[in-house]
């Protein structure tokens, strides 16, 4: 079953705006991870949040975990055009090292 | 650049044929490797763990005879497609297993093999 759930499914945004998506999930988790995919292509590694870490930050990425709600958030300030993609959070359970399972995705559109 | 190589890109092939996809762990000797199966716009769905040196892991309702995975060497894993049919048709995507310690750490995608069954 899906582990991630992601909200919005679909975000369309001006550039410089911010975008924000949230993550749910259903188990016990070691970490979180965001990723980035360009229509076709492979995923892009973006932040990995750990399940005793509660903020973190990557460039203009802001990332926060609240396990007790079981639920994640990706913010992306001041987008660009470049950031026109679709993301997803992973989880790596606690109880099946190594194997992550992927949300349904939200399709992010930055438009000039 | 890349870490994990992942080939051919796109591969089209008639109904029936069977495909191989290769996954090349690049900078690191890896004795697990994770595949995946993306159907549009969906998300990635895990396959099956491949081992190097014994059997691969399914997931539950991934057919086993279906897709052949090895994992012959530190460094290569291949997923082949047998008797491929139209339904076949997805992105497929190789991970490498991560260096972390305590948990996976940052992980390596390969670029995806788009495979197209006529």
């Amino acid at each position: 079953s899906q582990q991630g759930e992601e909200d919005p499914q679909a975000l369309s945004i001006q550039e410089g705006e911010n975008a924000t998506m949230n993550c749910s999930y259903k188990t016990s988790i070691n970490n979180l991870q965001w990723y980035r995919q360009n229509s076709g292509r492979g995923l892009v590694h973006l932040i990995l949040i750990r399940s005793n870490e509660r903020e973190k930050h990557s460039g203009r990425l802001r990332v926060t975990l609240d396990t007790s709600k079981k639920s994640s958030s990706l913010l992306i300030t001041a987008s660009r055009a470049a950031d026109t993609a679709s993301y997803f959070c992973a989880t790596e359970r606690t109880d099946s090292w190594g194997k992550l399972q992927f949300g349904a995705g939200t399709q992010v559109v930055v438009t000039p | 650049g890349a870490v994990v190589s992942q080939h051919p890109s796109r591969v089209i092939c008639k109904s029936g044929t069977s495909v191989k996809i290769e996954c090349r762990s690049l900078d690191f000797q890896a004795t697990t490797m994770f595949w995946y199966r993306q159907f549009p716009k969906q998300s990635l769905m895990l396959m099956a763990t491949s081992n190097e040196g014994s059997k691969a892991t399914y997931e539950q309702g991934v057919e086993k005879d279906k897709f052949l995975i090895n994992h012959a060497s530190l460094t290569l894993s291949t997923l082949t497609v047998t008797s491929a049919h139209p339904e076949d048709s997805s992105f497929y995507i190789c991970r490498d297993p991560g260096r972390g310690g305590r948990d996976t750490g940052e992980l390596f995608f390969g670029e995806g093999s788009r495979l197209t069954v006529l």
